[in-house]
């Protein structure tokens, strides 16, 4: 199994730029998470889609973040303009929801560094 | 407001000492509790769900048990490829899918 794929594996960019993330789920998997992950902040919750609606994006910092799920097999994470404070390890999950609690299945994370 | 607080933040072990890693929660209504196990660079790695209070599982040298106010991930003889931090979440049953994550306890077993 391949498993969640993301990519870039590390990402640098400067201020103002247009970053994009990608992800693929496990095939078969109906929820998709986007995750970030700093320091001061652990891991905290931004989006959540259900067979590829978006369900919650609470959790989404503000405006120049958007998530889309065109399909069951691919998401994206845009950050437009990028700020340094948004410099983090973005993680996307998945897994089959359902009743009982569904473990989540996470990527290898994204490093991205905004100068 | 759901909330997962770990302790402690770090905790430093010799090869063979056990120990209790502490995962407490506030939760409406708690769906499951989940921990998992990170390694620098990595995302996290599932290792158990609990459902109800009185539930246990293990797995090689860990153990996971759940009351209605906290969990613990008990490590007995811990080698120094136990180390990684360790993650709580739960599951809420009116927050859908979404989980909540402690920030982690970071431990580091040495020879």
């Amino acid at each position: 199994d391949a498993g969640v794929i993301q990519s870039p594996r590390h990402e640098v960019t400067e201020m103002g730029q247009e970053v994009t993330l990608r992800c693929k789920p496990i095939s078969g998997h109906n929820s998709l998470f986007w995750y970030r992950q700093t320091m001061m902040r652990g891991l905290e919750l931004l989006i959540y889609f259900n067979n590829n609606v978006p369900i919650d994006d609470s959790g989404m910092p503000e405006d120049r973040f958007s998530a889309k799920m065109p399909n069951a097999s691919f998401s994206t994470l845009k950050i437009q303009p990028s700020e340094p404070r948004d410099s983090a390890v973005y993680f996307c999950a998945s897994t089959v929801s359902g009743r009982l609690a569904a473990k989540q299945f996470f990527g290898p994370g994204t490093r991205l560094t905004v100068l | 407001e759901d909330q997962v607080t770990q302790s402690p933040e770090a905790l430093r072990l010799q090869e063979g000492e056990s120990s209790s890693l502490n995962c407490s929660y506030t939760v409406s209504g708690l769906r499951g509790l989940f921990w998992y196990r990170q390694d620098p660079g990595k995302g996290p790695e599932f290792l158990f769900t609990l459902y109800s209070a009185g539930e246990e599982k293990e797995k090689e040298r860990l153990k996971a048990t759940l009351t209605k106010k906290e969990s613990f991930l008990h490590i007995t003889a811990p080698k120094p490829e136990d180390s990684a931090t360790y993650l709580c979440a739960v599951q809420a049953n009116q927050a859908g899918t979404a989980l909540i994550f402690g920030k982690g306890t970071t431990l580091s077993v040495s020879s």
